[in-house]
């Protein structure tokens, strides 16, 4: 079975600094997808980025991007220039090809320093 | 910008009860999905939904569970007769043709069974 592992219960970064949140998962699969899901206090989960594994080059959506090792079985998701709005329950999430669920990791609870 | 909705946002029950919870996707979606999350745990995928027939289920998802699309825009999910760890907090998602790898999630139904 899938499984999704965020070691980091809680993080926290100064506004305008770098912090990355750390997901390993465990597959036998070779095709899959990566998500890095966001939930906002009271508020709904909202996809931040994924990877395809079949893809080499790590994902980027503005500040946010992805170190995706695929050997390593590492998917580690990194915000630049941190805002307060970046203040949230973020969740890494596993999905193999084909199939319709995804399997997530506990989540890595974000706070922003002003 | 279109959001899945999600009705009530918190119900207390009985243990013994039927409790449905209540979710209108976004309106031309086509794929449905419940899960769940036990204060502390992760989030765990309870059964997908296509074409008015569940396409996958979890080995939680048993009979005391069902799902339905009754009108063309609302998705249920019932519970027959709750039990004390029933009480979580129920996610509905669905994903539409121009994002098959983008599952939108509603903001939860928190279920506190008594």
């Amino acid at each position: 079975a899938q499984t999704v592992t965020q070691s980091q219960p809680e993080m926290s970064v100064q506004e305008a600094e770098t912090v990355t949140l750390s997901c390993t998962y465990d597959t036998s699969e070779s095709d899959y997808y990566l998500f890095w899901y966001k939930q906002p206090p009271s508020r709904q989960m909202i996809l931040v980025i994924r990877q395809e594994a079949y893809k080499q080059q790590n994902a980027t959506e503005n500040r946010f991007s992805v170190n995706f090792q695929k050997a390593a079985k590492s998917f580690s998701l990194k915000i630049s220039d941190s805002q307060l709005g970046d203040a949230a329950m973020y969740f890494c999430a596993y999905r193999r090809a084909g199939a319709q669920k995804l399997v997530f990791g506990q989540g890595t609870r974000l706070t922003i320093n002003p | 910008e279109p959001e899945v909705t999600q009705t009530p946002s918190h119900q207390v029950t009985q243990m013994g009860q039927e409790v449905i919870l209540r979710c209108v996707p976004i309106s031309n979606h086509l794929y449905f999905y419940w899960y769940r999350q036990i204060l502390g745990q992760k989030v765990e995928f309870l059964v997908s939904f296509y074409n008015n027939e569940i396409s996958e289920k979890s080995e939680i998802f048993d009979d005391q569970f069902s799902v339905e699309r009754p009108d063309g825009s609302n998705f249920t999910l019932k519970i027959r007769s709750t039990k004390l760890e029933d009480s979580a907090m129920y996610f509905c998602a669905s994903i539409g043709p121009e994002s098959y790898n983008e599952q939108f999630f509603g903001p939860g139904t928190r279920l506190t069974v008594l």
